[in-house]
């Protein structure tokens, strides 16, 4: 059973500092992984999408990276704003489109 | 495009009770799921349509159930309410690979009184 962990469980940070969010799964028979961002009570939004076969993607400040035979991904935030503020939310794709979820890192980006 | 729609966006039901809620996925999009979000247990799937047909479903009782139509729209239903159901269910489409990216809708949230 697949199984998704996420470190931190939250960060705060001052405006203008680059972060790292980590995302570790259990089993490397994925299809792709995605990132989400999850504003409170709000529903999800696509950040960057990873299919099995690649390393990296790049979206504007984002930056997420793939190492399957590790189990690991991580989500780069250069020059951090107040707006960044949300849950970061990483999911393995399996077979059939599921999603597997991990727990979320809170961000907090101090203006 | 317009994006995944859900309705309705919020509902107050009573135990016992039954509930459905609608999803309208990205026009074109053939495939959509269903996942209940929780503080505790966080997002669990709970099943996915492509075509009207069920494909994959997750670990939740035979009282969740759902549905697609001929134009991908799908609903879920809920029987015999318990407060523990009391979440955020959030559904996504995507168009048709096991690889392709997941779209999620704004979710409705759901309070079991």
């Amino acid at each position: 059973k697949q199984e998704v962990t996420q470190i931190p469980a939250a960060l705060s940070v001052p405006e203008g500092e680059n972060l790292v969010l980590n995302c570790s799964f259990t089993d490397s028979a994925i299809y792709n992984l995605q990132w989400f961002r999850q504003d409170p009570g709000k529903g999800l939004t696509s950040l960057l999408l990873i299919q099995s076969s690649q390393r990296e993607q790049t979206s504007g400040r984002l930056n997420a990276s793939l190492d399957k035979s590790s189990g690991r991904s991580t989500l780069y935030i250069a020059a951090s704003q107040p707006g960044d503020s949300a849950t970061y939310l990483c999911a393995v794709g399996g077979s059939a489109r599921q999603l597997t979820f991990g727990s979320g890192t809170q961000l907090t980006v101090l203006p | 495009k317009a994006g995944v729609t859900q309705t309705p966006r919020y509902l107050i039901k009573t135990r016992g009770q039954q509930v459905t809620l609608s999803c309208s996925p990205i026009s074109g999009h053939r495939s959509v799921s269903w996942y209940q979000q929780t503080p505790g247990q966080g997002l669990q799937f709970l099943f996915e349509y492509f075509s009207e047909t069920q494909r994959n479903k997750g670990n939740f009782p035979g009282r969740f159930s759902g549905r697609q139509f001929s134009n991908s729209r799908s609903e879920m239903n809920v029987s015999t309410l318990e407060l523990g159901d009391s979440a955020l269910y959030l559904c996504a489409s995507c168009e048709a690979g096991v690889a392709d990216t997941q779209y999620f809708g704004p979710g409705t949230r759901l309070t079991v009184l």
